[in-house]
């Protein structure tokens, strides 16, 4: 069964520093999402992404975040100068369709900032 | 006041038993999904509903739009049950806003 793939599992970094999270959706799949999970807390809907432009971001996607698909497979959401604050699991999803079609997740990025 | 409340917050339960977990919502939605993860923590799509019932193995959901509710049924649970299951809805056509989740254990 096809399923969405992330790299690194995990990442450990110093504040300050670019990380870029990568994954790979579903390749029929039109539709890109990233989460993030603060360690006990909810999922949380940063940024959805179409034809190659975000569709729609949520207030914690700021100017430090950004999207890009860069060839046919990747999904990257880069963060330009990590925050302590950043360190959290974040999960790219994807789906075929818009309009509340069912979401396939990766494993997650588990991303410490020290 | 969050937008999507699950009730309870943990539940413990004995092998056999049926589990109801409930889910309430304060905005309008296009659908909802209810979501599974493990310990790991990896998340799973378990249905994915916009009106009435959805039956899968042991596993119920219904949703009522009317009342901006929806319940998640386990029949004769199982210890492998055992993880936290997520209510989730769209607004719009593509954010999904998240439950706090609920952790379900089942003892043996």
């Amino acid at each position: 069964e096809p399923e969405v793939t992330q790299t690194p599992s995990h990442q450990v970094t110093q504040m300050g520093q670019e990380v870029i999270l990568r994954c790979v959706p579903i390749s029929n799949h039109l539709y890109f999402y990233w989460y993030r999970q603060i360690l006990g807390q909810k999922v949380e809907f940063l940024v959805s992404f179409y034809n190659n432009e975000i569709s729609e971001k949520s207030e914690i996607f700021d100017d430090q975040f950004s999207v890009e698909r860069p060839d046919g497979s990747n999904f990257t959401l880069k963060i330009r100068s990590t925050k302590l604050e950043d360190s959290a699991m974040y999960f790219c999803a994807s789906t075929r369709l818009a309009g509340g079609d069912t979401q396939y997740f990766g494993p997650g990025t588990r991303l410490t900032v020290l | 006041k969050n937008e999507v409340e699950q009730s309870p917050q943990n539940l413990t339960a004995q092998e056999g038993e049926f589990i109801t977990i409930n889910c309430s919502y304060s905005v309008g939605i296009s659908a909802l999904h209810w979501l599974q993860q493990h310990p790991g923590g990896g998340i799973v799509s378990l249905f994915m509903l916009s009106s009435g019932k959805k039956k899968h193995g042991r596993l119920i959901a219904t949703i009522n739009i009317q009342e901006k509710h929806s319940s998640l049924h386990i029949t004769a649970s199982h210890p492998r049950d055992s993880a936290v299951y997520i209510c989730a809805v769209y607004q719009g056509a593509q954010k999904l806003v998240f439950g706090q989740g609920t952790r379900l254990t089942i003892n043996p």
